[in-house]
């Protein structure tokens, strides 16, 4: 099953409301998180890394205050779209970096938070 | 920062036939490169990957190589079935930490 839980799956807001958006690591500590963003049809942009414990590290033209990042504990990140406006609509995914055949830390994806703000 | 450009945006081949994705890279710090397959609604999710020591890595009808001196690296998918439709994503990875980089991905149609 997956191993990383992203909810709500769907979400329709109002304009000028706030959205939470929650990733949780099932069965292991993450202490670092990826929030991405996908326009439809178009590739993954890395919006910010979730650090827990610390403050989130944010992607040059990201507005930090529009889009507030915890991660509280080690199982969890929050993604908060605040004062949502149509342009906001997009699709959220978050991402756990885990340990693959490779050796290598392998990015393991949610399943993906679509927002659609009225 | 690190830069990934993926070609072609769209490709369709017949059922049977190989299909090639391209990616070149901008950052030569970069040593992880992931590939991932996303079916629509879905999440991606990892098909393959190589790290900068290996110059080609396959899995059954699935292959990717690495040309660490032109910074290229391509996907090569033999005998392509109608399942392999998706769109497919080509990432790298800077070394000292999990950061990952998204090529713009690729459309591929199998007809059968």
């Amino acid at each position: 099953g997956a191993v990383v839980s992203q909810h709500p799956s769907r979400v329709i807001c109002k304009s000028g409301t706030s959205v939470k958006i929650e990733c949780r690591s099932l069965d292991f500590q993450a202490t670092t998180m990826f929030w991405y963003r996908q326009f439809p049809k178009q590739s993954l942009m890395l919006m910010a890394t979730s650090n827990e414990g610390s403050k989130a590290t944010y992607e040059q033209g990201v507005e930090k205050d529009k889009f507030l990042i915890n991660h509280a504990s080690l199982t969890l990140s929050t993604l908060t779209v605040t004062s949502a406006h149509p342009e906001d609509s997009s699709f959220y995914i978050c991402s756990v970096p885990l340990s693959g055949s490779s050796g290598a830390n392998v990015l393991t994806f949610g399943a993906g938070s679509r927002l659609t703000v009225l | 920062g690190e830069n990934v450009e993926q070609h072609p945006s769209t490709l369709s081949v017949q059922e049977g036939d190989s299909a090639v994705i391209k990616c070149t890279y901008s950052d030569s710090a970069s040593n992880y490169f992931p590939w991932y397959k996303q079916e629509l609604g879905k999440r991606p999710q990892l098909i393959i990957d190589i790290r900068s020591n290996v110059g080609e890595k396959k899995d059954q009808r699935i292959a990717v190589t690495l040309n660490k001196t032109a910074k290229h690296f391509s996907l090569h998918i033999t005998e392509t079935q109608p399942e392999d439709s998706a769109v497919y994503f080509c990432a790298a990875k800077l070394s000292g930490g999990f950061k990952t980089i998204f090529g713009a991905g690729t459309r591929l149609f199998v007809k059968a």
